[in-house]
């Protein structure tokens, strides 16, 4: 069964101290895989896009990279303002209408304190 | 403005109620997309639409229809509202071919069925 898992759910950080989010998927017919940033009330909004294992994409302190099976987002001396749930989307073929299909993890929620 | 708007940001009914939920985009965006999130669940697509005139389910279609006669506008109804159908609905568009491109999403309807 396809699947899209994020770890940590939560995760608090000092500000300044760097780390990671992880992004494990299992699906079939991978076509790309994309990160959002997500405010509280808000609609997700457009990181990353990363179609082919050993991609890397960086924008600000923030940098994805993919393997066969696993995305990694990696903040970099975060700041309070990066505070916000991570979400990890993949999009795949669909077995059976010829389409595709996205399937959503159920996110990262990022605190950052000053 | 230009963007991608919904309408009502908020909204309460109750249960066996027809709701239509309304997005609307000014960017002549292909592809668009309606998703309900709920907590523990992440994002899951309820149908998409390729063109005017041309839609196909998602992951959890049961109990919605879409249409959409323009471009620019795909309406969301809820035929008869149950509970389980609270939630908050995003709506979101892509340029073209949705495997390689990002989707942009609106603000939210967050719906109350009681």
């Amino acid at each position: 069964e396809d699947q899209v898992t994020q770890s940590p759910e939560a995760l608090r950080l000092q500000e300044g101290e760097s780390s990671s989010l992880n992004c494990s998927y299992t699906v079939s017919g991978l076509r790309g895989l994309f990160w959002y940033r997500q405010d509280p009330g808000k609609g997700p909004e457009f990181l990353f896009t990363l179609y082919s294992a050993g991609e890397e994409k960086e924008k600000e302190r923030l940098k994805a990279t993919l393997t066969k099976k696993e995305s990694f987002l990696h903040i970099t001396a975060p700041k309070p303002e990066d505070s916000a749930t991570y979400l990890c989307a993949v999009q795949a073929d669909h077995p059976h209408t010829g389409g595709f299909k996205t399937i959503f993890g159920a996110g990262t929620r990022l605190f950052v304190k000053a | 403005d230009a963007g991608i708007t919904q309408s009502p940001r908020y909204k309460i009914t109750e249960t066996g109620r027809q709701v239509t939920l309304m997005c609307h985009q000014t960017w002549s965006h292909s592809y668009m997309f309606w998703y309900r999130q709920d907590l523990g669940h992440g994002l899951r697509l309820i149908y998409y639409s390729a063109a005017a005139d041309i839609t196909d389910k998602g992951e959890v279609p049961d109990g919605y229809v879409v249409s959409r006669s323009k471009t620019e506008n795909f309406p969301l109804t809820l035929e008869s509202a149950t509970r389980s159908q609270t939630s908050v609905y995003f709506c979101a568009s892509s340029p073209r071919d949705a495997s390689t491109d990002t989707q942009y999403f609106g603000p939210g309807t967050r719906l109350t069925v009681l």
